[in-house]
């Protein structure tokens, strides 16, 4: 099955900094791969995602980018905020969800 | 438009019982998937149902069973639970078309 690595586990950055994460996945018939923001007690919000025929997507001060040769996927969150502090999960899979994983997640702390 | 809905939020069992739990898909979604997210780690796929049938699993043993509902509802069933099955249960759905899922706030299960 797949299996996904997510690094790193903490990151701690300075407001205004930017902010990178990257996840590396195995099997290569996955192509969907969605980053989700979880805060505490509360349920994964989809932020951005990115399809196999893709190699770079943004949104605002996010954007992800996708190597399918390597096989890894990073997220990149610019002018970080303190209210982007959460954790941060990457995941892939198919498209229908019907194999689907997820990293171990990377707390992110921006510091006023 | 209606969210994911589930039920119960918290719920607290002994070893050696069995707990149901109930998820209400998103309006317009007719795939639903389980997952278990233990403290401080990431949500792991259960399995997924599309069409009252199962469509997927991930490594759960077969204690950890499922039913879909015509319309498109879903329950978690867990037998024999260990201590170990104390975690977050969340429920997502999706529709068709390689479209996002959405995820429920999830029921908080701890074994005592």
């Amino acid at each position: 099955g797949e299996n996904v690595e997510q690094h790193p586990s903490t990151l701690s950055v300075q407001e205004g900094d930017s902010a990178v994460i990257k996840c590396t996945y195995s099997d290569s018939a996955s192509n969907y791969f969605p980053w989700y923001k979880q805060e505490l007690g509360k349920r994964p919000q989809l932020i951005i995602d990115i399809r196999s025929n893709v190699g770079e997507k943004k949104d605002q001060r996010i954007a992800v980018t996708l190597n399918k040769t390597a096989k890894h996927f990073s997220l990149h969150i610019t002018e970080t905020q303190p209210e982007d502090s959460a954790v941060y999960f990457c995941a892939a899979g198919g498209y229908n969800f019907n194999k689907f994983y997820f990293g171990s997640g990377t707390k992110l702390n921006v510091k006023p | 438009e209606t969210g994911v809905t589930q039920s119960p939020t918290h719920l607290i069992k002994t070893r050696g019982q069995q707990v149901t739990l109930r998820c209400s898909s998103q309006s317009g979604h007719n795939t639903v998937s389980w997952y278990q997210q233990a403290l401080g780690q990431g949500p792991q796929f259960i399995f997924q149902y599309y069409r009252e049938e199962e469509n997927g699993r991930g490594n759960f043993p077969p204690r950890f069973s499922g039913l879909q509902f015509p319309n498109y509802s879903s329950e978690l069933n867990v037998n024999a639970l260990e201590l170990d099955d104390s975690a977050l249960y969340l429920c997502a759905s999706s529709s068709s078309g390689a479209q996002p899922q959405h995820f429920g706030d999830g029921t908080r299960l701890s074994i005592l």
